[in-house]
């Protein structure tokens, strides 16, 4: 199995702060079509998750540009500039380019 | 839009089986797309079970193969979940999702409790 090594496991942050969290896998996500299945995933409390970003750095439509995803084959990193209060949840990443898919263990974010 | 939303029940007991239904709707599962189920157990950990695909095949993680069994009726646009042999390491919330490659609609999810 691939494993995806999501880093920190949590975050506390002030309103207006930038943070960044790291996801490392244990294999290319490259695959053979040449793409990059590494997404990035939003659970907020209470909540089902939903997806902020597909193939490593598309954003989904109604996710503000303060999210970036950035990284290659076997590193990425999600960064959120000027937190807001509703950016608090639990981030994960994912891959799907090999099976069986595979999750990061998440990264709770808090807000100071 | 495609929603999903499962059902079945919160509690089962050790070494019975787990029996979730996903209900589909906005989408034609016979259409395209693999449908998923992924649980997410008490901390933060996620794990993809298996799915179905449009035309009725069926992937599983081979963590669960000896276990899982995902089934569907097309008439009623659903797709199901059976776990077999639960022990109270499979409580968890479960949630059917598709598309499987891009994650894009997730169901509520279903909290499911393996208690005596």
């Amino acid at each position: 199995d691939v494993v995806m090594t999501q880093t920190p496991p949590s975050l506390s942050v002030a309103i207006g702060q930038s943070v960044s969290i790291s996801c490392k896998s244990s294999q290319s996500l490259v695959y053979s079509d040449g793409k990059t299945y590494l997404h990035w995933l939003l659970q907020s409390s209470g909540r089902s998750p939903k997806r902020l970003i597909y193939q490593v750095s598309n954003l989904d439509s109604g996710v503000p540009d303060r999210f970036s995803g950035t990284g290659s084959q076997k590193d990425f990193t999600l960064k959120i500039s000027r937190v807001e209060a509703k950016d608090l949840g639990v981030y994960y990443c994912a891959q799907t380019t090999h099976f069986p898919l595979t999750f990061g263990s998440g990264t709770k974010l808090e807000i100071k | 839009e495609i929603q999903l939303q499962e059902s079945g029940p919160g509690l089962v007991k050790p070494s019975q089986s787990l029996s979730l239904t996903c209900s589909v709707t906005g989408y034609t599962i016979t259409s395209g797309y693999d449908w998923s189920w992924i649980r997410k157990f008490p901390g933060n950990k996620m794990e993809w079970m298996g799915y179905i695909s449009y035309s009725g095949s069926t992937n599983y993680n081979p963590s669960l193969k000896s276990r899982i069994s995902i089934t569907r009726d097309t008439s009623k646009n659903q797709f199901f979940l059976q776990l077999n042999s639960v022990t109270t390491e499979d409580t968890a919330t479960y949630y059917c999702a598709t598309d499987t490659y891009y994650f894009d609609y997730w169901g509520q999810g279903v909290m499911v409790t393996v208690s005596s």
